[in-house]
């Protein structure tokens, strides 16, 4: 199994909503990471997980909140969000956040949009 | 500062000719070079990276990318190109092992 896998592919919430972002892999990649990407931009990074544990949070509003419970899974989960944080989220995963031979796995993103 | 610069927006070609998309970095020593590849509405694929030995290297799809470090580049090629290769490239450098630098992207439009 050589993906990183994201559910749920589109999400549509409303700013008192909560909701959570999903993301699996069975590589037995030990670094987990999460992105934003507004249109037409390149990823942003949000947050680093390395061997489950919140290695690097990149400034992100405390609305945004990481969560890796085992080394296969990160969620994000959200609460009051604006319109504004309407984006595509990504997931990706590598073998470790130190091995310079790396190559990050993306998922295939959710959609989010705010109402 | 270490920066990725992809110096175009928007490239045409028409399908079956060849293909050329720029990438340029800024990093005091040889970093570790990648390019993505994304189609509309999906997650980013890697195409192929870089980060020792052989300065050209052989990616998916029929890609190939050519480090050149006298001129601080990392130009993804392929000799010709089909519809389906329509959609948005990145060029990444990871200087520090967990941030990647990210290009500002170059959208691939096929004539057909």
């Amino acid at each position: 199994d050589t993906e990183v896998t994201q559910t749920p592919k589109h999400l549509v919430m409303g700013m008192t909503n909560k909701k959570s972002l999903k993301c699996e892999q069975h590589m037995g990649h030990r670094a987990m990471y999460w992105y934003k990407q507004k249109a037409k931009k390149p990823p942003e990074l949000m947050f680093v997980y390395s061997y489950e544990k919140l290695s690097i949070n990149e400034s992100v509003p405390s609305r945004f909140s990481p969560e890796c419970p085992n080394s296969s899974l990160l969620n994000l989960h959200l609460h009051a969000l604006q319109p504004e944080d309407s984006a595509l989220y990504l997931c990706a995963s590598s073998r470790t956040t130190l091995d310079p031979a790396k190559g990050y796995t993306f998922g295939s993103g959710t959609r989010l949009t705010v109402v | 500062a270490q920066s990725v610069t992809q110096p175009d927006i928007h490239i045409t070609v028409s399908e079956g000719a060849s293909l050329e998309l720029r990438c340029n970095y800024s990093y005091g020593a040889t970093p570790y070079l990648f390019w993505y590849v994304q189609s509309p509405g999906q997650g980013l694929q890697l195409l192929l990276k870089y980060f020792s030995g052989d300065t050209l290297v052989q990616g998916i799809k029929g890609f190939e990318a050519e480090f050149k470090r006298s001129q601080s580049s990392f130009n993804l090629r392929k000799p010709s190109v089909h519809w389906s290769d329509a959609a948005e490239y990145f060029c990444a450098v990871d200087p520090s092992n967990y941030q990647l630098i990210w290009g500002a992207g170059t959208k691939l439009i096929i004539k057909p």
